[in-house]
């Protein structure tokens, strides 16, 4: 069985404060992927970014970045200088390498950014 | 817009009435994804196609539920007889078959 475990339900910072969303994930395939959307008020949920199990390379765009690793089985990601903008509810999801893409997701983390 | 787009925005039916619910999937994607949101927590998936063909359904899916994508293009959703329990934001999201989910902006569903 899979699940992702965000442990933050709610997150609040003042705009140009870096904050980083907490994901940890279950799973006993050696091959898998991890994803980040992004959930505004409008509904739609926003793909930022996917990761698979053997690229352990933290990655950065612009002001986003993410921390993969595997030995403590997270997937974090971190806003920088973050911006009223960034005011939405992001998920972390998983995917087994089984060519479904019936994506398992956390809970979600909302992220309140105050002007 | 070329996006995954859902009709209705919003739903609000009575207990024991039927709905219907429609996604028009990005053109060239093969797959088309069915997933429930409940408030407060993350999306749950209910059921996929490769073109017309339903793949995997959840155990989440009911006798009550049934999904259809007749030409391989867009997809419907049914829900029988509904129940309060099946309130919730059903979203869409349509795919190459290695490619990325995008998600449309869903149908949220009020059972009264």
């Amino acid at each position: 069985a899979q699940k992702v475990t965000q442990a933050q339900t709610e997150i609040s910072v003042v705009e140009k404060e870096d904050v980083t969303l907490d994901c940890v994930y279950e799973t006993r395939d050696t091959t898998y992927y991890l994803f980040w959307y992004k959930q505004p008020p409008s509904g739609e949920l926003v793909f930022l970014i996917r990761r698979n199990s053997f690229d352990e390379q933290n990655e950065i765009s612009g002001r986003y970045s993410w921390n993969f690793q595997k030995s403590t089985s997270s997937f974090n990601f971190t806003i920088t200088a973050s911006q009223v903008v960034d005011s939405a509810v992001y998920f972390c999801a998983l995917d087994m390498d089984t060519g479904r893409r019936a994506l398992t997701f956390g809970s979600g983390t909302r992220l309140q950014v105050q002007p | 817009d070329t996006g995954v787009s859902q009709d209705p925005r919003h739903k609000i039916t009575k207990r024991g009435q039927n709905v219907t619910f429609r996604c028009d999937p990005i053109s060239e994607h093969n797959r088309l994804y069915w997933y429930r949101q409940t408030l407060g927590q993350g999306p749950e998936f209910l059921t996929y196609f490769q073109n017309e063909a339903q793949l995997e359904k959840s155990r989440l899916l009911s006798d009550r539920f049934s999904a259809e994508r007749p030409k391989g293009s867009f997809s419907t959703l049914e829900i029988q007889r509904t129940e309060q329990g099946d309130s919730a934001m059903y979203l869409c999201a349509s795919s190459f078959s290695t490619g990325n989910a995008f998600f449309g902006q869903g149908t949220r569903l009020t059972v009264v």
